[in-house]
């Protein structure tokens, strides 16, 4: 079955301890991408990555880094993560053109506290 | 600047009536792509239908379709016979292709609320 697959779910952390969050797809797609979702402010890139090895920020790039070694992998680290990080996390896949939909992983609801 | 413009923060819709979520876009893009998802309660992204910049026809999927309307920037979400399950949160979003960059642009979402 093609899909996305994110971990975790669901994660309470404090301020400062470093996390990941894990996406991984089996599509051989080229295209990944991380999003958060706030409230009114619907999903607002972190950071995308064109294939293995090339990545580059989208709109809300701070507080966050990624790394794309292998095709299928796109983590999201965290390295002292902030209260205003607390959001809804959506890691996206998609093969290159723009002609086709993105696949979304389930999503992972972060809280900072 | 890319951007996607939602101005229906929500909307109520009676049951098997039909209703149409607004979505505007602005790009300078020759050819992109536009597409619609449904978010339901749980969480999840939910692809529902694509239409090419390129495409004459308006896009169908079920009682799904897109109003395209070029000229006027405009791509609305038509959902037919609405049943209670369409209860959720849609966003129309945009992939420029001519920039290189391949990025989905989102709108900030519309709840529909699907009255029994």
């Amino acid at each position: 079955e093609a899909q996305v697959t994110q971990n975790p779910r669901y994660l309470i952390t404090v301020t400062g301890k470093k996390l990941t969050v894990t996406c991984s797809q089996n599509m051989n797609h080229e295209y990944m991408s991380w999003y958060r979702q706030d409230p009114g402010l619907g999903l607002r890139q972190i950071y995308y990555s064109m294939n293995v090895e090339v990545t580059d920020k989208g709109d809300v790039p701070e507080g966050y880094k990624v790394s794309r070694k292998e095709k299928r992998n796109f983590p999201l680290i965290l390295e002292s993560p902030s209260p205003n990080q607390t959001s809804l996390y959506f890691c996206a896949s998609s093969s290159y053109g723009g002609n086709t939909e993105a696949f979304f992983g389930q999503g992972t609801r972060l809280t900072v506290v | 600047a890319q951007k996607i413009t939602q101005t229906q923060p929500g909307m109520f819709v009676q049951e098997k009536e039909a209703v149409t979520l607004d979505c505007t876009y602005d790009t300078s893009d020759q050819s992109y792509g536009l597409f619609w998802y449904k978010q339901p309660s749980s969480g999840e992204m939910i692809f529902l239908i694509y239409q090419g910049s390129y495409d004459e026809q308006n896009a169908t999927e079920g009682r799904y379709s897109l109003n395209f309307q070029k000229a006027r920037k405009s791509a609305n979400l038509v959902i037919s016979a609405s049943q209670l399950g369409d209860s959720a949160m849609y966003f129309c979003a945009m992939s420029p292709t001519t920039s290189g960059t391949y990025k989905y642009i989102f709108g900030t979402g519309t709840r529909l609320k699907v009255l029994a």
